[in-house]
């Protein structure tokens, strides 16, 4: 069955840090994988998705990800955490021809002063 | 600006008496789904139309009723809230085809009492 793990339930990073979230994704072909970010008491915006091409993806606000198929991940990254980027980030994976994602458990960053 | 706009932002009800929580949007997307998101939890699908179509979880309670009368709005009805239904719900909106990834609305947080 497809699924997706994100290890890490709570970061926390200092200010002007580099970032990295994990995620994993179990799924049979190519996957089309999403991070989305979400503020308290707001829907989910999205940063950054991968289906194809370069392995190492832009997105908006300084994040980037990376794609390894040998490794089954997809993890996010910035590379100096601004106190704004406090926020719940969610991996998904879209379920081929469904039009449905599965989300992963997310992960709660906290940015230090 | 092309959105997807959820109404109302906070709505509390009393247990057991019928709500409808409405989306609407602007970005022409056949695609519109419904997320029921509990504190700290990964957002859960209950239920997507694919234009008319309706598609249902198979865990989606059957308190819970979808309408969709156009291409722009969709509406939750609740039929019976319990206290376990209180929860953030949220509507996305996606293109149909693989990759394009969600658009979601800002929720709406459902209070039962």
């Amino acid at each position: 069955a497809q699924s997706v793990t994100q290890p890490d339930i709570h970061i926390t990073v200092s200010e002007g840090a580099s970032l990295e979230l994990r995620c994993n994704y179990s799924y049979g072909a190519t996957p089309y994988l999403f991070w989305y970010v979400q503020s308290p008491g707001q829907g989910l915006q999205l940063l950054l998705k991968y289906f194809s091409g370069d392995t190492l993806v832009q997105g908006i606000k300084g994040f980037e990800a990376e794609f390894k198929r040998s490794q089954s991940s997809f993890n996010l990254r910035k590379p100096s955490v601004h106190w704004s980027d406090a926020a719940e980030y969610f991996c998904a994976v879209e379920s081929s021809g469904t039009y449905k994602y599965i989300f992963g458990t997310g992960t709660r960053l906290k940015v230090l002063a | 600006d092309a959105m997807v706009i959820q109404n109302p932002r906070y709505q509390v009800t009393q247990f057991g008496k019928p709500v409808t929580l409405s989306c609407s949007q602007t970005l022409n997307h056949n695609v519109m789904y419904w997320y029921q998101q509990k504190s700290s939890q990964a957002p859960k699908l209950l239920f997507h139309y694919y234009d008319k179509d309706f598609n249902n979880e198979a865990d989606t309670p059957d308190n819970f009723q979808s309408r969709r009368p156009n291409t722009s709005f969709c509406f939750l009805d609740i039929r019976s809230p319990g206290l376990g239904d209180a929860a953030m719900y949220l509507c996305a909106t996606s293109r149909a085809g693989t990759g394009y990834g969600y658009t979601f609305g800002s929720g709406t947080r459902l209070t039962v009492v």
